[in-house]
């Protein structure tokens, strides 16, 4: 089984539609959550990070945890053509001390049509 | 320059060659890594300098050497590469290695073909 796990897609939905995109997790331990974005030919950027349980939002995103279903959720609103790209979630914090290991899904390929 | 740049973007090389990859973080960090990302697959970790220590290697053939001679630049000496280790190859760094727990900057990466 893969510590994390992530669909791949690709998922295509039309502009202005939610886009839902999860994870799930098997190491309880896990205590940070990370978004990243890639565009196609480019690294990943970080969207936004999440400590332990609960929601943050940064204008059309919305990163969830639910640390008792090992599951965590990235929502964008309004979805623009400019949101396509590869999704891959992070997590990291298992308890062995501050190390830097990042522990990613194999992410998810985003469609945005206009 | 800014953020964290990698040169060069491609390179194609055989498996008898000897090449390597260099990063730059302009960011004034002082933890660095070295990521692979292969079609299909997870990144995986790689290596991890921490104040240019080398703090962990990740189970990594030794066909791959790692070298940070200061908190600004890190290299990946390759040679006697095997297809399958065609990948993009990622560069990132982050303030320290406690914040690299959540907050790592990644550059562009080297697209690799090993022939």
């Amino acid at each position: 089984q893969k510590e994390v796990e992530q669909d791949p897609g690709p998922l295509s939905v039309p502009e202005g539609a939610i886009v839902s995109l999860n994870c799930t997790y098997s190491n309880s331990a896990f205590q940070y959550f990370m978004w990243y974005r890639q565009y196609s030919r480019k690294g990943p950027e970080l969207l936004m990070y999440t400590y332990s349980s609960g929601n943050k939002e940064d204008g059309r995103f919305t990163a969830q945890v639910d640390k008792s279903s090992k599951y965590i959720s990235l929502f964008i609103r309004d979805s623009q053509p400019s949101d396509s790209a590869t999704y891959l979630c992070a997590m990291s914090g298992d308890g062995s001390g501050n190390t830097g290991k990042l522990i990613f899904g194999q992410g998810t390929t985003l469609q945005v049509k206009p | 320059e800014t953020g964290v740049t990698q040169t060069p973007r491609h390179l194609v090389m055989g498996m008898t060659n000897k090449k390597s990859l260099k990063c730059e973080q302009h960011l004034g960090h002082n933890a660095m890594y070295w990521y692979k990302q292969s079609a299909k697959k997870p990144l995986e970790l790689m290596f991890v300098y921490s104040l240019e220590e080398r703090v962990e290697n990740n189970s990594v053939p030794s066909r791959f050497s790692p070298e940070c001679p200061n908190s600004s630049h890190l290299f990946l000496h390759l040679h006697t590469l095997q297809p399958e280790d065609s990948a993009l190859y990622l560069c990132a760094s982050s303030q320290d290695i406690a914040s690299g727990d959540y907050e790592q900057y990644f550059g562009p990466g080297t697209r690799l073909t090993v022939t």
